[in-house]
């Protein structure tokens, strides 16, 4: 069955540590891959997408991707990150089909 | 451009009762997803509903169902609630653009969710 693993349930960093956070999926065919973000009290926001072409995606928030399709995986990575990028992390995979799957998350906490 | 709208926001039901969750998507998206989440399961998706038709269908029990309307608003109706059936709703539309290569570039854009808590 199509899957998504973050292995990463919880980390935390003190402020201006680099931050990467894990996803893999399984699927061999064409993917969407997204990372989504959940502040605390608000709603998943689109933080980066990759649909084709360059395998290195920046986001907002000084937010990047790498897709390595060797790998099956789309790590998400900050060098600096800051109090305010507290928040749950979500990768999720759209394989060809018209549903999205979604990893189980990733809660940063960052350390003033 | 107004965002995706969930309503109720909160909603406290007992355990046998039914209940409906209602979606507004953007303004021109035609495609409406519905998503269960819960601490430490992430997202599940429940349902997706393109131009009134669904297309693709999570694991759910029959008892999840949905709708959408010729205008694209959807609906959820979850019928003799069960304790963990308690979770966020939550619901995203999207515009359907078609890439170079076929896959669509389909962006989905999520609403604020119903908190559903079943006693």
């Amino acid at each position: 069955a199509q899957s998504v693993s973050q292995h990463n349930h919880h980390v935390i960093l003190s402020e201006a540590a680099s931050l990467e956070l894990g996803c893999n999926y399984s699927y061999g065919g064409t993917v969407n891959l997204f990372w989504y973000v959940q502040y605390p009290g608000q709603h998943l926001q689109l933080l980066l997408k990759y649909f084709s072409g360059d395998p290195l995606v920046k986001g907002i928030k000084g937010f990047e991707a790498e897709f390595i399709k060797s790998k099956f995986s789309f790590n998400l990575r900050k060098p600096s990150v800051q109090w305010s990028d507290t928040a749950e992390y979500f990768c999720a995979v759209r394989p060809g089909t018209y549903k999205y799957i979604f990893g189980t998350g990733t809660r940063l906490k960052v350390l003033a | 451009k107004a965002g995706v709208t969930q309503t109720p926001r909160y909603l406290i039901k007992t355990r046998g009762q039914q209940v409906t969750l209602s979606c507004s998507p953007i303004s021109g998206h035609r495609s409406v997803s519905w998503y269960q989440q819960t601490p430490g399961q992430g997202l599940q998706f429940l349902f997706e509903y393109f131009s009134e038709t669904q297309r693709n269908k999570g694991n759910f029990p029959g008892r999840f169902s949905g709708r959408q309307f010729s205008n694209s608003r959807s609906e959820m109706n979850v019928s003799t609630l069960e304790l963990g059936d308690s979770a966020l709703y939550l619901c995203a539309s999207s515009l359907e653009v078609t890439g170079p290569i076929g896959l669509a570039k389909n962006i989905q854009y999520f609403g604020a969710g119903t908190r559903l808590s079943v006693l």
